[in-house]
C-alpha cells in the first residue's frame, strides 16, 4: 500500500560511476518532484514534472537527468558521480491544486541514500 | 523569492515539556504552510497544514497557526514525548502555481530525554 516508493534505499558507487534511481506512486497525482537533501538536512527542490512534462529544473548540473515514462513514474538518473552528489534524495507526489480536488499536499517517498567513494 | 526562516537547532527539552519552533516566512502571495517531521533514517510525513490566514493545523497534539501579520507559522505542543524526537520543517508552498514545489526551512532538530 505504498504511496511513493524509491528504490534502491541505499546506493553506494564510486565516483565517476552513472547510477539510477527509481520512483512510483501509486496515488493518481499529476505532478512529481526530486528533493536533494544534504549532510546538514537542508532539502532543496531539483525537479518537478506534471503529467510527464517537464516543469521545473532549478539549478542542477547536467548530469542529472529525470526520466518520466508516465505519469506515476519518475526516475532520476545520474551520470559520471562525484563526491558531491552524496546525499539522499527524495522523491514526491501531488495532484495539481488546479483540478477539482486538487491539493497542494506533497507526498514523500522513505528516500535514497547516496554515497559516493 | 519565496523563504523560509525557523529556529536553529538541536533543540534538546525534557518528556512533558512545552515546546514551540519558530517559523516565518516571506512570500510575494499568500502561500499554503505546512509542517513535515522526519523521524531518524525514515523519510518526511506531513504532520499539519494551513492554507489560509487565521487557519490552526493540528495533529498528534502539535499545532500551528496561521499568521499573516507576521507572516508565521510556530508549531507548539504541549507535552513533548520521547518518540516526538525527530527534525521538523517549515515550507511553503505558492498558491499562484499548479506544480509549485515546496520550500523548505532548514530543519530543526527536537531531542526529548526522558
Amino acid at each position: 500500500d505504498t504511496a511513493v516508493s524509491q528504490t534502491p534505499k541505499y546506493l553506494v558507487t564510486q565516483m565517476g560511476n552513472d547510477k539510477s534511481i527509481k520512483c512510483e506512486q501509486n496515488l493518481g497525482h499529476d505532478t512529481m518532484y526530486w528533493y536533494k537533501q544534504d549532510s546538514k538536512k537542508f532539502l532543496k527542490i531539483m525537479f518537478s514534472y506534471n503529467n510527464k512534462e517537464l516543469i521545473i529544473n532549478e539549478t542542477v548540473p547536467n548530469r542529472f537527468s529525470p526520466k518520466s515514462p508516465d505519469k506515476a513514474h519518475l526516475n532520476l538518473h545520474i551520470n559520471s558521480l562525484e563526491l558531491g552528489d552524496s546525499a539522499v534524495y527524495f522523491c514526491a507526489s501531488s495532484q495539481d491544486r488546479r483540478r477539482e480536488h486538487g491539493t497542494d499536499t506533497q507526498y514523500f517517498g522513505p528516500g535514497t541514500r547516496l554515497t559516493v567513494l | 523569492g519565496d523563504s523560509v526562516t525557523q529556529m536553529e537547532g538541536p533543540v534538546t527539552l525534557s518528556e512533558e515539556a512545552f515546546l514551540t519552533i519558530n517559523c516565518t516566512y516571506t512570500a510575494t502571495g499568500y502561500p499554503s504552510l505546512f509542517w513535515y517531521v522526519q523521524y531518524p533514517g525514515e523519510g518526511l510525513q506531513l504532520l499539519l497544514k494551513a492554507t489560509k490566514a487565521d487557519d490552526k493545523g493540528s495533529n498528534k497534539g502539535f499545532e500551528a497557526t496561521y499568521r499573516k501579520e507576521t507572516t508565521s507559522f510556530h508549531l507548539e505542543k504541549g507535552s513533548v514525548q520521547v518518540s516526538d524526537s525527530a527534525v521538523y520543517f517549515c515550507a511553503l508552498s505558492d498558491p499562484n502555481s499548479g506544480n509549485t514545489p515546496l520550500v523548505f526551512g532548514k530543519g530543526t532538530r527536537l531531542s526529548v530525554i526522558a
